[in-house]
């Protein structure tokens, strides 16, 4: 399975401070994506990196791709009570079809 | 453009029963698929479509029947509902299967 596992599982921070979380994969992949889930909804599509680019920016977001290493991490900066949410990566590869990791739980703390 | 929507939201069964849950998207995506998300757990694809009449199994098919009639519609069908199918039921659309993926409200559905 190419499956995306995320680490930490869960993270607590403070306003204002940044947030980081990995995500590990298996085999090779076309593309790597992160969504956002509020509690009780549906995923929000953040930012696509594809396995050619090795960093991508996004408001305060930042991915970065290490193809090699077969891991990606994502950088939540200047964080917001707003931005409390799970975090999933998805990996995007053979076979027309997205596996999503167990994501990542981020309290951000008023 | 109201993206993608699925009825009902929520739902509660008895083992055994069956329902359909419906799935619409108005942006004309060739690529609709299901996947069911169990407390504290990513997602699972059950069943995806890279466009009308064309239809296959993700990782936990069994139990559930999909049709892609239309490129608007896919709709998931449960045919004789389990406790171990309690879980919310998203439903996604894009361009193709591993692009950007829009995903619907959810549907939580629970089995007695």
């Amino acid at each position: 399975s190419q499956q995306g596992e995320e680490d930490p599982q869960a993270l607590s921070i403070q306003e204002g401070e940044n947030a980081t979380m990995n995500c590990s994969y298996k085999t090779s992949i076309n593309n790597l994506q992160w969504y956002r889930q509020n509690s009780g909804r549906g995923l929000v599509h953040l930012i696509l990196i594809r396995s050619n680019e090795r960093e991508k920016h996004s408001g305060r977001l930042r991915v970065t791709l290490d193809t090699s290493k077969k891991s990606s991490s994502l950088l939540i900066t200047a964080s917001r009570a707003a931005d409390t949410a799970s975090y999933f990566c998805a990996v995007g590869g053979k076979g027309n079809k997205l596996t999503f990791g167990g994501g990542t739980r981020v309290l951000v703390k008023p | 453009n109201a993206g993608v929507t699925q009825t009902p939201k929520f739902q509660v069964l008895k083992t055994g029963q069956s329902m359909t849950l419906q799935c619409a998207q108005d942006m004309n995506h060739e690529y609709m698929s299901w996947y069911r998300q169990d407390p504290g757990m990513g997602l699972r694809l059950i069943h995806y479509s890279v466009g009308a009449g064309i239809t296959d199994q993700g990782e936990v098919p069994n139990g559930y029947n999909v049709s892609r009639s239309t490129t608007e519609d896919f709709p998931l069908r449960l045919l004789s509902a389990a406790p171990s199918q309690t879980s919310v039921y998203f439903c996604a659309s894009s361009t193709t299967g591993d692009n950007e993926q829009f995903f619907g409200p959810g549907t939580r559905l629970t089995v007695l």
